[in-house]
C-alpha cells in the first residue's frame, strides 16, 4: 500500500480516557500534518512535521494533545483526558513538494474516527 | 477558522448535468486547491491552481482563479452518480512558512442517475 494509512479507522472512548491515533505516511513525504474535522465542517489544521521536527501548532491543540514524529517516519497523536468535544474524524496527510514554491497537494489517509461517549 | 467559504451548500443535480461550486476566501494566497471528500473518507487532491493562473483544466474538471475578487470556481462537467461527494477549496497562507492549508465548509454535491 503506497497511501497514507490511518489506525485505527474509528475508536470509541469513555470520556476522561487517553487515546493514540497513528499514522504512517507515504514514505519520501517529509512533511506531515494532522487536522480534525467535525460533522458539516472543513478540515481544520492542528499539527505540521516537516521530518521529525514539529514546526508549527494550532491554538486548536490544547495541553491535552500531544503529537510525535520519531525518526521522522510514522506519527502519533495523543488526546489525554478525553472529552466529548473532541469527538471528530482526525486527519493525517503527507506532501511531498514538487518543484516550484508551494506546488504540491496533500495526501489524505481515510482517518481515524473518534467518539468519546 | 475558516478561509476560504463554499457556495452553495448543497447541490443536487442530474447525471450529465455540469455543477459549479464557488470558493471565496479572505488572504493573499500562493495556491489554491480543491478536493473531494466521499462520506466517512478522506480527501482527496483534485487540481491546484497557483496566484499568477486563471485557469486550470484537467479532464473534466474546470478551475478558475479570480485573485481580484479572492474567489475560484470549480466546474465538473458531464457528471456521472460517482461524482457525488463533498468538495473543499484550501487555501495556503503566504505568511505560513510550512505551506499549511485553510480549508471551507464544502460543498455537498448529490448527482442522481
Amino acid at each position: 500500500d503506497t497511501g497514507v494509512s490511518q489506525d485505527p479507522r474509528h475508536k470509541i472512548t469513555k470520556r476522561g480516557q487517553n487515546v493514540t491515533f497513528r499514522c504512517d505516511p507515504i514514505s519520501e513525504h517529509n512533511r506531515l500534518y494532522w487536522y480534525r474535522q467535525t460533522l458539516g465542517q472543513g478540515p481544520e489544521f492542528l499539527t505540521y512535521f516537516q521530518n521529525e521536527a514539529q514546526l508549527e501548532k494550532s491554538r486548536l491543540l490544547s495541553d491535552r494533545f500531544s503529537a510525535e514524529r520519531p525518526k521522522g517516519s510514522f506519527s502519533t497523536l495523543e488526546i489525554q483526558r478525553t472529552e466529548q468535544g473532541d469527538s471528530a474524524m482526525y486527519l493525517c496527510a503527507s506532501v511531498l513538494p514538487m518543484q516550484g514554491v508551494g506546488d504540491y497537494g496533500y495526501t489524505f489517509g481515510s482517518g481515524t474516527r473518534l467518539t468519546v461517549v | 477558522s475558516q478561509q476560504g467559504e463554499e457556495d452553495p451548500q448543497a447541490l443536487s443535480i442530474q447525471e450529465g448535468e455540469n455543477a459549479t461550486m464557488n470558493c471565496s476566501y479572505k488572504t493573499s494566497i500562493n495556491n489554491l486547491q480543491w478536493y473531494r471528500q466521499n462520506s466517512g473518507r478522506g480527501l482527496v487532491h483534485l487540481i491546484l491552481i497557483r496566484s499568477n493562473e486563471r485557469e486550470k483544466h484537467s479532464g473534466r474538471l474546470r478551475v478558475t482563479l479570480d485573485t481580484s475578487k479572492k474567489s475560484s470556481s470549480l466546474l465538473i462537467t458531464a457528471s456521472r452518480a460517482a461524482d457525488t461527494a463533498s468538495y473543499f477549496c484550501a487555501t495556503d497562507d503566504p505568511r505560513s512558512g510550512y505551506s499549511t492549508l485553510t480549508f471551507g465548509k464544502g460543498t455537498m454535491l448529490l448527482v442522481s442517475p
